[in-house]
């Protein structure tokens, strides 16, 4: 079975902080793909990034970057310097692979204040 | 066009309604969603059409009954629901059925008195 763990329910930052939001996953297959998805007030979920499991290249765009460790079973996502724009509700989530079901872990909602 | 649209944003239903909901996508995707997300819980996939055809039906109850007229189109027609199924309707479509780049829509938020 496949599984997904995002502990931190909420985290409360004041701007221009960094934040790292974790992501813990069990499954038994070799081939994966693993996701963040952002889901702003507005509703519909934002694709960020996919990360098949065979590679463990660490990855920045702007001011996100993703940390993927297979020892660990971690997809950690960090914000550099967050903004007012950031809050929103960030998914992680799992398929495997040909799976088209994703599985998504509990969400962590992030607020940033000004 | 990246967009995927749902219609309505909201609805209010009876019991005894019968109601439709509408998704649309012109990025040429061939796979098609839905997903139920309920208040501060995390979407769960309740449909999958690949090329038009129904591919994943997650054991969702018949009074949810999804349809793909075409490949630009979803619909999720709607009978006889109740309260507990009052949530977040997401629809979302990618390239391919194998593609797991979504797009989602921003969803029909559904109350069901």
């Amino acid at each position: 079975a496949q599984k997904v763990t995002q502990a931190q329910t909420e985290i409360s930052v004041v701007e221009k902080e960094d934040v790292t939001l974790d992501c813990v996953y069990e499954t038994r297959d070799t081939t994966y793909y693993l996701f963040w998805y952002k889901q702003p007030p507005s509703g519909e979920l934002v694709f960020l990034i996919r990360r098949n499991s065979f590679d463990e290249q660490n990855e920045i765009s702007g001011r996100y970057s993703w940390n993927f460790q297979k020892s660990t079973s971690s997809f950690n996502f960090t914000i550099t310097a967050s903004q007012v724009v950031d809050s929103a509700v960030y998914f992680c989530a799992l398929d495997m692979e040909y799976g088209n079901k994703l599985v998504f872990g509990a969400g962590t909602i992030l607020r940033v204040k000004s | 066009d990246t967009e995927v649209t749902q219609t309505p944003k909201h609805l209010v239903m009876g019991m005894t309604n019968k109601k439709s909901l509408k998704c649309e996508q012109h990025m040429g995707h061939r796979a098609m969603y839905w997903y139920k997300q309920k208040a501060k819980k995390p979407p769960e996939l309740m449909f999958v059409y690949s090329y038009e055809k129904l591919s994943i039906n997650e054991s969702v109850p018949s009074r949810f009954s999804p349809e793909c007229p075409n490949s630009s189109l979803l619909n999720l027609h709607l009978h006889a629901l109740q309260p507990e199924d009052s949530a977040l309707y997401l629809c979302a479509s990618s390239q391919a059925p194998q593609e797991e780049k979504l797009f989602f829509g921003s969803g029909t938020q559904l109350s069901v008195l």
